[in-house]
């Protein structure tokens, strides 16, 4: 139980364009889902909280207009990197938590590895 | 906010030694302390959590021991295998919807 995938694994893409991701949480209900990104040989920084039927919460230092989040079920959220740059390249992982579960315990995705060219 | 300090950064054991990585934190409203274990070109794997009424959980290998007092928590991997090499991160979180500080990570090796 408590599986997260994420689509795609990777993506390859031109300097300017949108890249959209999804987080899916497969055998549990999640309101509340965490997008983080991940440098080489460094600690997870978390981008924004995702939360079912309302607006993210993003963190400090991190652009909403570029890094636009869409928690529209309680299954599945997106993270769409608009006008993306090679600076935007980077491994990106969702997690959730589980509804059904007291006290946090987050399960995360895969990760999704973007590179810009 | 909650800052997670994590030691050592790199640790190598021989294999069927014990490991040992060590966490601090700072706010002492955290309540949540899971560690999650990394593999190359892969997400963050739960391996064990603790809440703070606990103070010591064990799951086979794994152990985990928390010292609310003093802010600390700490992993214990016994009869450490080769399988176990991946960097280890431990995290603090408040609350039972709250977004969890990391640790810096270790990068645990274990060598045959």
């Amino acid at each position: 139980g408590a599986v997260v995938s994420q689509h795609p694994s990777w993506v390859i893409c031109k300097s300017g364009t949108s890249v959209k991701i999804e987080c899916r949480s497969l055998d549990f209900q999640a309101t509340t889902m965490f997008w983080y990104r991940q440098f080489p040989k460094q600690s997870l920084m978390l981008m924004a909280t995702s939360n079912e039927g309302s607006k993210a919460t993003y963190e400090q230092g991190v652009e909403k207009d570029k890094f636009l989040i869409n928690h529209a079920s309680l299954t599945l959220s997106t993270l769409t990197v608009t006008s993306a740059h090679p600076e935007d390249s980077s491994f990106y992982i969702c997690s959730a938590r589980d509804s059904g579960r007291a006290g946090g315990t987050q399960y995360f995705g895969p990760g999704t590895r973007l590179t810009v060219l | 906010g909650e800052n997670v300090e994590q030691h050592p950064s790199t640790l190598s054991v021989q294999e069927g030694d014990s490991a040992v990585i060590k966490c601090t934190y700072s706010d002492s409203a955290s309540n949540y302390f899971p560690w999650y274990k990394q593999e190359l070109g892969k997400g963050p794997q739960l391996i064990i959590d603790i809440r703070s009424n606990v103070g010591e959980k064990k799951d086979q290998r794994i152990a985990v021991t928390l010292n609310k007092t003093a802010k600390h928590f700490s992993l214990h991997i016994t009869e450490t295998q080769p399988e176990d090499s991946a960097v280890y991160f431990c995290a603090a979180g408040t609350g039972t919807a709250s977004k969890l500080t990391f640790g810096t990570g270790t990068r645990l090796q274990v060598t045959l």
